[in-house]
């Protein structure tokens, strides 16, 4: 089955750096991949979908000058989180479409301290 | 706006016993409806997917149903197992291809 790549699984960091979480897909190609938050014992909230060669679309109220999205190529996309604080600390997810099913990875969990 | 609920927010159950998880959505106009299952700090796996012309999909001892119209899912898991604890997450998928998703149900099988 098709297969979804995120590194690193988690990260610890200090407020103001910046942290860059690769998703990868290991077996297909994805021309679309999508970025999603999700808070404690909470639901997904979509953050940005990703074209690959194109910039991404954000959904409303995500700063796409805080999380920049990066998909050089068809298996590889990259989420910065920029001058990081610790309200940014999430379980990050991405996900890479194939045909009409959306395959997810396992999540990055980023803690700024 | 797409707004989806899933109730209840948590279920816990004893082995055996099957699950009922409702998901329902505000508005008909979907392409298809998925449910995930997400075990604790995971990611989601895919459990079943429905297209908006179908009415039921099955998976082994799982079996999700669709009635669009009146915006609702159901999720049945036959004779539960501790295996079975984790969340269980419905998205419908609609115009621009952007999947909604619902707050989640968190099952716990006891043994």
């Amino acid at each position: 089955g098709a297969v979804v790549s995120q590194h690193p699984s988690r990260v610890i960091c200090k407020s103001g750096t910046s942290v860059k979480i690769e998703c990868r897909s290991l077996d297909f190609q994805a021309t679309t991949m999508f970025w999603y938050r999700q808070f404690p014992k909470q639901s997904l909230m979509l953050m940005a979908t990703s074209n690959e060669g194109s910039k991404a679309t954000y959904e409303q109220g995500v700063e796409k000058d805080k999380f920049l999205i990066n998909h050089a190529s068809l298996t590889l996309s990259t989420l910065t989180v920029t001058s990081a604080h610790p309200e940014d600390s999430s379980f990050y997810i991405c996900s890479a479409r194939f045909g009409e099913t959306q395959y997810f990875g396992p999540g990055t969990r980023l803690l700024v301290l | 706006k797409q707004e989806v609920t899933q109730i209840p927010a948590a279920l816990s159950v004893p082995e055996g016993e099957n699950l009922v998880l409702n998901c329902s959505f505000t508005d008909s106009a979907i392409y298809n409806l998925q449910w995930f299952r997400q075990d604790p700090g995971k990611g989601l796996t895919s459990l079943l997917l429905i297209q908006s012309s179908q009415r039921e999909q099955t998976s082994g001892r799982l079996n999700a149903s669709l009635d669009k119209s009146s915006g609702r899912s159901t999720l049945y898991i036959a004779a539960s197992q501790p295996g079975d604890s984790a969340t269980y997450l419905c998205a419908v998928k609609a115009a621009g291809n952007k999947l909604t998703f619902g707050g989640g149900t968190r099952v716990l099988v006891k043994p």
